[in-house]
């Protein structure tokens, strides 16, 4: 079946650290990959995404490449700061023209100054 | 613009009593989805429905859950009989009617749900 595995949390920085969350994919067809982003008392909402193999989804300083040879889409930034604290969720769909998102369980991160 | 309003954002309920859950997609939108969040679990996606119609259910547990989106009004998510494993929280999303961004929902708070 299809679905994805993140890197377990939560996370803890300090701020200006170099961030990665792992993120990995079981897919059986050729899959697009996104990163969502739930700040405290916000719904979800896309951070960026990246439909075919080589692409990098880029959005607030936030990098991912999708990975077809390690089936990985990893969420890096440089340098965190305090208001990136949220829940990270890595997803991906097979059904182009729909929604139906697979989602990782999601990895909190908290930024400390 | 208003974003995607769920309503209650908690609710308790004890065994055996029905829950509802109600969304309200964004203005413009015309497509809702329901995923569900067990504890430690990422969101599962139970169904997708567009006006008065249900496209697909497939995530939808087979016995005590329906929903609908009516041709008036917000979506609903109904659970009767409620158990505690429906313990949860439970996400609504919505899609523009155009213009669609394959894998771009705007979703709403959540609502979570406690079954003593």
């Amino acid at each position: 079946g299809n679905s994805v595995t993140q890197m377990e949390g939560p996370v803890t920085l300090s701020e200006e650290a170099f961030l990665t969350i792992n993120c990995t994919y079981t897919a059986t067809g050729y899959p697009s990959l996104f990163w969502y982003v739930q700040y405290p008392g916000e719904g979800l909402q896309l951070l960026l995404k990246a439909t075919k193999a080589d692409d990098k989804g880029s959005n607030k300083g936030f990098e991912a490449t999708y990975r077809k040879e390690t089936t990985s889409f990893h969420l890096e930034k440089g340098s965190v700061q305090v208001s990136d604290s949220a829940v990270y969720f890595c997803a991906l769909t097979l059904i182009q023209g729909a929604q139906k998102l697979v989602f990782g369980q999601g990895t909190r991160l908290t930024i400390n100054p | 613009n208003a974003g995607v309003m769920q309503n209650p954002r908690h609710l308790v309920r004890r065994r055996g009593q029905e829950a509802r859950l109600r969304c309200s997609p964004m203005k413009g939108h015309s497509h809702v989805y329901w995923y569900r969040q067990l504890p430690e679990e990422g969101l599962k996606f139970m169904v997708y429905l567009q006006k008065e119609n249900i496209i697909d259910e497939s995530g939808m547990p087979k016995e005590r859950f329906s929903a609908e989106f009516p041709k008036e009004g917000p979506s609903i998510l109904r659970i009767q009989q409620v158990v505690r494993g429906d313990s949860a929280a439970y996400f609504c999303a919505s899609s523009p009617t155009t213009g669609v961004i394959p894998g771009e929902l705007f979703f709403g708070e959540g609502s979570r749900l406690t079954v003593l």
